[in-house]
């Protein structure tokens, strides 16, 4: 199984500023099969980012996804209100299996 | 619009068992892959199972190999997920997902691009 480590666990940012999240795989992910999804309390996850680097249908460009083999970046360009929420990676490349990050908290700072 | 509607869960106890439904509706259902992945409060999400677009490639987390069963009915555009042999661990909020990929004879690979709002399954004595 391809564990998947998230970092920070908590970023404390404020709006405007820019967001640099992490994910690293145990071992490589292949073709990037990467995805990035937000979730906001009492709501599902939205897709984000698949592919490691291709926008979701809908989502602003101040989001941006990439890395390859075993690191994955995703990048908030300037945080907007709606922003603040929990992030999770997702590797899907595996014939084991699918896996999820342990997510990445943004706070409002 | 894409919609995915879940429904059956519950509380039931160690031991018991629950069926839990899908409804899709806004696209084609059965040109697309599924998945259940479930989030247990407080805590991140786990991918528990998928099933290809026929229902002929299916895989399991190991945490619920050999207890849940995944199926689908494509004409009635409708997902399920058998749980049996429930534990305290399987607590949690399961969410029905769309998949947005591919699959092979003997595996799937995408992303999620839609979600449902998630059933509660509360496992308890």
């Amino acid at each position: 199984e391809i564990v998947l480590t998230q970092s920070p666990g908590t970023l404390s940012l404020s709006p405007g500023e820019r967001a640099t999240l992490s994910c690293r795989a145990s071992q490589s992910v292949s073709s990037s099969y990467l995805a990035w999804y937000q979730q906001k309390p009492g709501q599902a996850p939205r897709l984000l980012i698949y592919g490691a680097s291709s926008r979701a249908t809908g989502i602003p460009d101040r989001f941006s996804g990439s890395g390859s083999g075993t690191d994955f970046t995703l990048t908030i360009s300037r945080l907007e209100p709606e922003d603040f929420a929990v992030y999770y990676c997702h590797q899907y490349g595996s014939s084991r299996g699918f896996t999820f990050g342990p997510g990445t908290k943004v706070d409002i700072k | 619009q894409v919609q995915l509607v879940e429904s059956g869960g519950g509380l039931v106890k160690p031991g018991g068992s629950l069926r839990l439904s899908c409804a899709a509706s806004g696209f084609t259902f059965s040109d697309y892959y599924m998945s259940w992945i479930r989030q247990a409060p407080g805590k991140g999400l786990e991918w528990v199972s998928y099933i290809s677009s026929s229902g002929r490639t299916i895989y399991y987390a190991d945490s619920v190999k050999g207890r849940f069963t995944i199926s689908r009915d494509n004409a009635k555009n409708s997902l399920y997920l058998q749980m049996n042999s429930l534990r305290a661990e399987d607590t949690a909020v399961y969410y029905c997902a769309r998949g947005l990929g591919y699959c092979s004879s003997t595996n799937c690979y995408g992303s999620f691009d839609y979600w449902g709002q998630g059933t509660l399954v509360t496992v308890s004595s």
